[in-house]
């Protein structure tokens, strides 16, 4: 199975700041990348798919980077409802696998 | 707008079953994949099962194999999850989405709780 790592588990940042969380892959997975966002009480919803193509409707301050094992989000200017949990996820194989989560919280 | 929606949670005993539903709507059920994804109290998502567009091909993640079964009907847009032989570890809110192969799970109902206690 393909072990997905996001770094940081958890990280503290104020509205306008610049957020970018991590997600490395056990083994190469190509482009088969996607990021979620998870809203308490919600649905995950997904923001970039394919590594680094923007989701219909979301907002053009989320992108998404990499290839192989090692990937990125980045959120240019943090908003308030962007306080959420951030998921990466492998789209290579089965089983498919989720990183740990990355709890974004107000400063 | 694209709808899924479960039912089928509720309370159960270790040991006992609960077959899950999800009806879908607004999309061509009959020609997607399918997945359901789970989340335990306070942790992240756990991929459960997938089944093709057909329901030729069914996948699960270890830990539910030979206990679950994913199955469709797609006459009635309809996904189910059979669950027997539950575990307290299978308390968890359980999704399902829609999830073409090798793309990403891009719409998910509301989910439901299912919780396994005595």
């Amino acid at each position: 199975d393909i072990q997905m790592t996001q770094s940081p588990s958890s990280l503290s940042a104020s509205v306008g700041d610049r957020v970018t969380i991590s997600c490395r892959a056990s083994q190469s997975i190509s482009s088969y990348l996607n990021w979620y966002q998870q809203r308490p009480g919600k649905a995950p919803k997904v923001l970039i798919y394919a590594a680094s193509s923007l989701q219909s409707g979301v907002p053009s301050r989320f992108s998404g980077s990499g290839s192989g094992t090692d990937f990125t989000l980045t959120i240019s200017s943090l908003q308030a409802e962007d306080f959420a949990t951030y998921y990466c996820q492998q789209s290579h194989s089965t089983p498919r696998t989720f990183g740990q989560g990355t709890k974004v919280e107000i400063k | 707008e694209v709808q899924l929606v479960e039912a089928g949670g509720g309370l159960v005993q270790p040991g006992g079953s609960l077959r899950l539903s999800c009806a879908a709507s607004e999309f061509i059920f009959s020609s997607s994949w399918m997945s359901w994804v789970r989340q335990a109290p306070g942790k992240g998502l756990e991929w459960v099962a997938n089944i093709k567009q057909d329901g030729s091909e069914k996948y699960y993640v270890d830990s539910v194999k030979g206990r679950f079964t994913i199955s469709r009907d797609n006459a009635k847009n309809s996904l189910f999850l059979q669950m027997n032989s539950l575990r307290a570890e299978d308390t968890a809110v359980y999704y399902c989405a829609r999830s073409p192969w090798g793309g990403p799970f891009d719409y998910w109902g509301q989910g439901t709780l299912v919780t396994v206690s005595s």
